[in-house]
């Protein structure tokens, strides 16, 4: 399996950045992380992915580190809505990958 | 709506009872993946098909087999069913095969909440 490490849990205050860290130092050179959120019990929603380069989108941004042992998914303005189990993968083919326990965010009023 | 439809959305059933799960992927994807969610637990995956053949197994029993059909939906049956089975079962459909490529994400559909007594 392809093991990640992140925190289990986290608290943010409403309108400040959320920085989430998750470590991936197994990952080889051609293998993308990916970042999934799940809101209670609804299904994981895909967040972003990168390979080496940080990415934004509409939803976030991703730090992937130069060695690409670890990265970063930034919520720049987290609201009550972020509240949810965020997931760090890095797939290599999605075989008997889990998605482990990720990180519970706790956006705080 | 993600394009991922799950149904049933609740089933509740006896234990040492079968039950046949249902997936439509999303329009365009052909591969379909099925995960197991124990209550406060990670996603567990379960198995993969890709356009119809099996493509990667998990920790799945022995109890639990699934198909992709011709039309690319996917049946998960689980049977001789058993209080542990209890679970959120998802669904998630992508374009490709291999999660290397970066264009490779999941889409998961709403799930499939199974209660045995």
């Amino acid at each position: 399996d392809a093991k990640t490490t992140q925190p289990p849990s986290m608290d943010c205050a409403e309108g400040r950045a959320a920085n989430l860290p998750c470590n991936h130092s197994t990952i080889s050179g051609n293998e993308y992380v990916y970042w999934y959120r799940q809101i209670h019990s609804q299904g994981p929603q895909y967040i972003i992915h990168g390979l080496k380069n940080n990415e934004t989108n509409e939803m976030a941004s991703l730090i992937i580190t130069e060695d690409r042992k670890s990265s970063t998914l930034i919520l720049p303005h987290a609201t009550l809505r972020d509240t949810a189990v965020y997931y760090c993968i890095f797939p290599g083919g999605y075989q008997k990958v889990t998605f482990g326990i990720g990180t519970k965010l706790q956006v705080i009023p | 709506d993600s394009g991922v439809t799950q149904t049933p959305k609740h089933l509740i059933t006896a234990t040492g009872q079968r039950v046949t799960l249902r997936c439509s992927p999303r329009s365009g994807d052909l591969s379909v993946y099925w995960y197991q969610q124990s209550l406060d637990q990670g996603l567990q995956f379960l198995i993969q098909y890709y356009n119809g053949e099996e493509r990667a197994k998990g920790n799945i029993l022995e109890r639990f087999s699934a198909q992709q059909f011709p039309d690319l939906h996917s049946e998960l049956n689980l049977s001789s069913l058993e209080l542990g089975d209890s679970a959120l079962y998802f669904c998630a459909s992508s374009v490709g095969n291999s999660g290397s490529s970066g264009a490779n994400v999941l889409t998961f559909g709403a799930g499939s909440r199974l209660t045995v007594l």
